[in-house]
């Protein structure tokens, strides 16, 4: 497997639940990651794991896998959670890392 | 408290070369895998190399494999990424960034600290 699949954009009200898809075929036996990347910033993770949070991330980011499909949902989403999403994975030899291609979340 | 700075990019000419390096601090560096990892104006991330906390081993993506060499000094807490024979579709911040599981014989796509990356432009 050598792709994984992000819608490019996704909008949610201020408050709303959302939810950032990730599909690949190398979800079936490998964890996703994912980064926030708000501009001039560095990438930061997020979400790891089953469903992991680093110190600081609020607990208002969750992360569910089903099949080839990892998602990222945000619960009550806010201003501040408006940035681009990347998720990753490691490729099928297990050495090499992908990323989708971003979505980019506006919080209207 | 845990950092990565990355140097040395910059405007360089086609085919030419430049070195990248990233200096940490704030935990020790021999015990984790580093990657490199960029992104393209107006693209998303694309990873470029991962290089085992021994430096035992290293593997890059296609689009770099046989141009870029990764390597670590990890007498000096560094990491740098060595560029050979530039392309314009290689401009992009470059960013350096920790495998987040320590001592790991192995490769995780868990990129737990970044930083704030350095930006390279080939153009003539």
């Amino acid at each position: 497997s050598s792709e994984l699949t992000q819608d490019p954009s996704v909008s949610v009200a201020l408050g709303q639940t959302v939810r950032i898809t990730c599909q690949g075929d190398g979800l079936r036996t490998a964890y996703a990651s994912w980064y926030q990347r708000k501009p001039g910033e560095a990438p930061l993770l997020v979400l790891y794991g089953n469903n992991d949070r680093p110190s600081g991330i609020p607990d208002r980011f969750s992360a569910s896998l089903s099949g080839t499909t990892a998602s990222l949902t945000i619960t009550g989403a806010q201003a501040e959670d408006e940035a681009d999403y990347y998720c990753n994975c490691r490729d099928s030899s297990g050495n090499h890392v992908m990323f989708g291609g971003g979505t980019k979340l506006t919080v209207l | 408290q845990v950092q990565l700075v990355e140097s040395g990019g910059g405007v360089v000419q086609p085919g030419r070369s430049l070195r990248l390096s990233c200096e940490v601090s704030g935990f020790t560096f021999r015990t984790y895998g580093m990657h490199w990892v960029r992104q393209a104006p107006g693209k998303g991330l694309e990873w470029v190399a991962v290089i085992w906390y021994d430096g035992s081993k290293k593997y890059y993506a296609d689009s770099v494999e046989g141009r870029f060499t990764i390597s670590r000094d990890n007498s000096k807490d560094t990491l740098f990424l060595q560029m050979n024979s530039l392309r314009g579709d290689d401009t992009a911040i470059y960013y350096c960034a920790r495998d987040g599981i320590s001592m790991l014989r192995g490769v995780s796509e868990r990129l737990d600290v970044w930083g704030p990356g350095t930006t390279v432009t080939v153009s003539s």
